[in-house]
C-alpha cells in the first residue's frame, strides 16, 4: 500500500469555482504534512504546510484530519494560473523520517 | 539567496553508458534528497543524506546507482550502466532539517536511448 494516495483527476473547473482535493495517508505516525504545486515540466514548489488546526493562505485552505488520516486542500475563486498538479506530501518521523509524495492531482481551470 | 542548483538540465545517453548528476543544496541545509519522477507520477525517494551520511538508501538500486556527499554540501548521483527504464527526471531537494519542508532544484531530465 502506498504511503500517500491521491485522486489523480483531472479536475476541470471554470474560473471562479471552488475546488477541493483530498489525500489519504496510511501511517498514523505521520507528523508533518504539506501541499506542493508542480507546473508542467517544472520542479515541485511548496504551496503550504498543513497544521493540525488547519490553515489558510489567501484563497487556499488546508485541513488535517488525523482521526481519518486525510488532508485536504481547498481553492476558492479559481484562477487560470492555478492550473497545475497538486502534490500531497507526508513526513513519517518514525523509521525513515522521509517525505513521501502522492502521485498528484491535476487541476485545469477553464476560462 | 540561491536555491537548489542542479546540473545538467538535460541529458541524453545511450543505454549501458554511465551518467552523473550534480546537486548543490541551499546553504545551511543539512538534509539532501535525491528523488526520481516518472511522467504522471509523484517524486519517489532514492536516497536521503543528513550532512555527509546516507541515512536512507533503501530505495536506491545499488547494483547500478551510487551517490555521494563527501563534504556534506554538494552531492553527486551516478548511474552505471544506464538502462532504458532509467529515463526520468532526477530531482534534488534540500531542507534545513529532516521532515521539514523541502526545496527542489529544477531537475535533470534523463533520456536513455
Amino acid at each position: 500500500r502506498k504511503e500517500v494516495e491521491q485522486d489523480p483527476g483531472p479536475f476541470n473547473v471554470p474560473e471562479g469555482a471552488t475546488v477541493a482535493f483530498n489525500c489519504t495517508y496510511s501511517n498514523s505516525a505521520s507528523q508533518s504534512f504539506f501541499w506542493y504545486r508542480q507546473d508542467c515540466r517544472k520542479e515541485p514548489k511548496l504551496l503550504m504546510s498543513v497544521y493540525s488546526s488547519g490553515n489558510e493562505d489567501g484563497r487556499f485552505t488546508a485541513q488535517l484530519n488525523r482521526a481519518s488520516q486525510y488532508i485536504s486542500l481547498l481553492i476558492r475563486d479559481s484562477k487560470l494560473s492555478d492550473s497545475a498538479t497538486y502534490l500531497c506530501v507526508v513526513n513519517i518521523q518514525t523509521g525513515a523520517n522521509n517525505l513521501f509524495f502522492g502521485t498528484g492531482t491535476r487541476l485545469t481551470v477553464i476560462p | 539567496e540561491a536555491g537548489v542548483v542542479q546540473s545538467p538540465r538535460y541529458k541524453i545517453i545511450e543505454k549501458k553508458q554511465p551518467v552523473a548528476f550534480w546537486c548543490n543544496p541551499i546553504s545551511g541545509h543539512n538534509t539532501l534528497y535525491w528523488y526520481r519522477q516518472n511522467l504522471g507520477q509523484g517524486p519517489e525517494l532514492l536516497i536521503r543524506y543528513e550532512n555527509e551520511e546516507a541515512v536512507d538508501d533503501s530505495q536506491l538500486p545499488k547494483d547500478r546507482f551510487s551517490a555521494e556527499r563527501l563534504k556534506g554540501v554538494d552531492s553527486t548521483l551516478k548511474i552505471q550502466p544506464a538502462e532504458l527504464g532509467d529515463s526520468a527526471v532526477y530531482l534534488c531537494a534540500s531542507s534545513f532539517r529532516a521532515g521539514g519542508s523541502a526545496f527542489f532544484g529544477q531537475g535533470t531530465r534523463l533520456t536513455v536511448v
